[in-house]
């Protein structure tokens, strides 16, 4: 069955322009996680859906960083103003119930977003 | 939240048997010990779970001795494709909004 997709894969803005990225999630997967990858280290939570709620928005840097998913199901990171320390790899995870033991979450590939 | 603490390389040839151990000294009753694998461009992808004793899957055994302070993911004969970066985490996801802790990993190097 089809996994976590991303798009773009990647992204090239320069210093001060707002980027979209997507996630689609598996379908019918209750919780959606972002998260932020700097070159060499692991992943670093950024905000954490389930269903339509964000449960969690306490890793987000900054009030230029604003997700949503309205309907549940598909998710959009917004970064506003983008600035050079916001190049990275976003990581969109979901899994299929939430506050349970099921501690398996299923990974995008991520979108490269380079600032310049 | 209990911290990890891993080797930050290890280099191994294909058919060996490789294990990683992890140290998580804090380790709280709740937590379960949980390692992912990561390929290079691609997100991390969960190899296997355990809370005691041994688990093994198709892929891995982990290994968690009885003071749970540390644990060992053990991958078998291992090929170049087993090349990528290893994460140990531990937690409770419940207790922490289902949010995954990934420290810096091991990155492991498979030669032939």
């Amino acid at each position: 069955g089809a996994g976590v997709s991303q798009s773009p894969r990647y992204k090239v803005a320069k210093r001060g322009q707002d980027v979209a990225l997507r996630c689609d999630p598996i379908s019918g997967h209750v919780s959606l996680f972002w998260y932020q990858q700097a070159l060499g280290q692991g992943p670093e939570f950024l905000t954490y859906f389930q269903n339509e709620a964000q449960l969690d928005k306490s890793g987000l840097p900054s009030d230029r960083f604003f997700a949503e998913r309205p309907e549940g199901s598909v998710s959009t990171l917004k970064i506003q103003r983008t600035q050079q320390e916001d190049s990275a790899v976003y990581l969109c995870a979901s899994s299929l119930t939430s506050g349970t033991l099921d501690y398996e979450q299923y990974f995008g590939p991520g979108t490269r977003l380079t600032v310049t | 939240l209990a911290k990890t603490t891993q080797p930050i390389s290890m280099d191994s040839y294909e058919g060996q048997e490789v294990n990683i151990t992890c140290s998580h000294n804090n380790i709280a009753t709740n937590d379960y010990i949980t390692w992912y694998q990561q390929f290079p461009s691609q997100g991390p992808r969960f190899i296997i779970q355990g809370y005691k004793t041994k688990v093994t899957n198709e892929v891995a055994s982990l290994f968690i001795p009885a003071d749970r302070k540390s644990s060992t993911l053990s991958l078998p004969r291992v090929s170049l494709s087993d090349t990528a970066v290893y994460y140990c985490l531990v937690g409770d996801p419940p207790n922490q909004g289902g949010k995954l802790i990934f420290g810096q990993g091991t990155e492991l190097s498979v030669k032939p």
